[in-house]
């Protein structure tokens, strides 16, 4: 089975500084999601990526599928308080199933 | 646009007791409802994939006896936990997706956290 590798774990930075989250399949990716998670809270959408080399932004936000479709990556750029929350990779698995990553932490210090 | 509720936001209910959960989409039809499972400082795990009038598919390792199902109409699933017990305490979310390809998005509810005394 597919398995995904975020890092890292957790992550503490600065307001105002930029930041990269890291996922990583064991097998090609068909489709990759990422989504945000405030804690007891639901996942907010953020992007999704299907094509090797694809990147898609959204306000300071830009996520990027590498050409061998295996790893992904979400930047942030000047990082602010609202960004704070657990971001988190899901792959599809087929017949619409989504397999996620274990979340990267990210607090955001004034 | 793609709003998914869920209700109720937070149980408390008594061991033995069954409580239900429901999921709606608010401003799209959902041909494909999911359950997923989370416990605190985890990721999420799939419980079950359901279709609209069909009967839901379970993940390996969830009793389809004890977590109930139901996806009536193209805008409202229910999860039903049956005689619920403390290790069934945990944050469920819902998702769902209008689309039918193996790559549509899917769009989560808020999640409910239930505590099982």
């Amino acid at each position: 089975s597919q398995e995904l590798e975020q890092s890292p774990q957790s992550l503490i930075v600065q307001e105002g500084k930029n930041l990269t989250i890291n996922c990583t399949s064991s097998k090609t990716l068909y489709g990759l999601y990422w989504y945000k998670q405030k804690y007891g809270e639901g996942l907010i959408f953020l992007m999704m990526l299907q094509k090797g080399g694809e990147e898609k932004s959204h306000e300071k936000i830009t996520a990027k599928l590498d050409e061998k479709k295996q790893q992904s990556s979400l930047h942030i750029t000047a990082s602010q308080p609202s960004h704070a929350g657990i971001y988190l990779c899901g792959a599809s698995q087929g017949a619409q199933k989504l397999v996620f990553g274990q979340g990267t932490r990210l607090t955001i210090n004034p | 646009g793609a709003v998914v509720s869920q209700h109720p936001s937070r149980v408390i209910c008594k061991s033995g007791t069954s409580v239900k959960i429901e999921c709606r989409s608010l401003d799209f039809q959902a041909t494909t409802m999911f359950w997923y499972r989370q416990f605190p400082k985890q990721s999420l795990m799939l419980m079950a994939t359901s279709n609209e009038g069909s009967k839901a598919t379970y993940e390996q390792g969830v009793e389809k006896d004890k977590f109930l199902i139901n996806h009536a109409s193209l805008t409202l699933s229910t999860l039903t936990v049956t005689s619920a017990h403390p290790e069934d305490s945990s944050f469920y979310i819902c998702s769902a997706s209008s689309g039918v390809t193996s790559t549509d998005t899917q769009y989560f509810g808020p999640g409910t956290r239930l505590t099982v005394l």
